[in-house]
């Protein structure tokens, strides 16, 4: 199984500066034959479902604010949020969908 | 718009079985893959299971495997998880979710989610 680990577990942040989560898989999730790399992003609020921020490692979701990106390829992957805004606190998560099980990692807690 | 409602949870003993459904609609539920994903109290995301768009390939989680099953109708534009044997662990709140394609990619759409408690 491909394991996820993100750091770090918890994170707070100053309103307007840069938040960096990093996300790391044990297996390299770069599909040579269409060089995609298959990681998605979520941001998950208390009492809410999870909401897709970022696929194929850097493409974000329809509606997304453009302050969120997301870098990385191979096994290393970052998701930064370049100016915090209050709305952003959330837990976010990565997830590996190169092969199944589609293994989630553990969550960081963004804080302001 | 898009909308994905899960239904059926509820509080089991340990050992019981449980159907959860979920029902979706505005999209064309067949040309999507579907999921099952769940978060136990004070944990994290836990990928359940997976479906294709026509059912052809289906995939579970370890801790899963062998009890739980996953499975849609089409035609009702729904995707149900069966759940047996259910054990205390199995305790969460379980979210559909569709795919952005007919497999298994990034989740683009999801539920409000159902609690299950597996409790004596």
């Amino acid at each position: 199984d491909i394991v996820m680990t993100q750091s770090p577990d918890s994170l707070a942040v100053s309103l307007g500066e840069r938040a960096t989560i990093n996300c790391k898989s044990s297996q390299n999730v770069l599909y040579s034959s269409d060089n995609k790399n298959y990681l998605a992003w979520y941001q998950h609020k208390p009492g809410q479902p999870p909401k897709l921020l970022l696929y194929w490692a850097s493409t974000r979701e329809s509606g997304v604010p453009d302050r969120f990106s997301g870098s990385g390829s191979g096994t290393d992957f970052t998701l930064t949020i370049s100016s915090l805004q209050a709305e952003d606190v959330a837990v976010y998560y990565c997830q590996q969908y190169y092969t199944s099980p589609y293994t989630f990692g553990q969550g960081t807690n963004l804080e302001i | 718009q898009v909308q994905l409602v899960e239904s059926g949870g509820g509080v089991v003993q340990p050992g019981r079985s449980l159907r959860l459904s979920c029902a979706t609609s505005g999209f064309t539920f067949s040309d999507y893959g579907m999921h099952w994903v769940r978060q136990a109290p004070g944990k994290g995301l836990e990928w359940v299971t997976s479906i294709w768009y026509d059912g052809t390939n289906k995939y579970y989680a370890d801790s899963v495997k062998g009890r739980f099953t996953i499975s849609r109708d089409n035609a009702r534009n729904t995707v149900f998880l069966q759940m047996n044997n259910l054990r205390v662990d199995d305790t969460a709140v379980y979210y559909c979710a569709k795919d952005r394609s007919l497999a298994a990619e990034a989740n683009d759409y999801w539920g409000q989610g159902t609690l299950v408690i597996v409790s004596s």
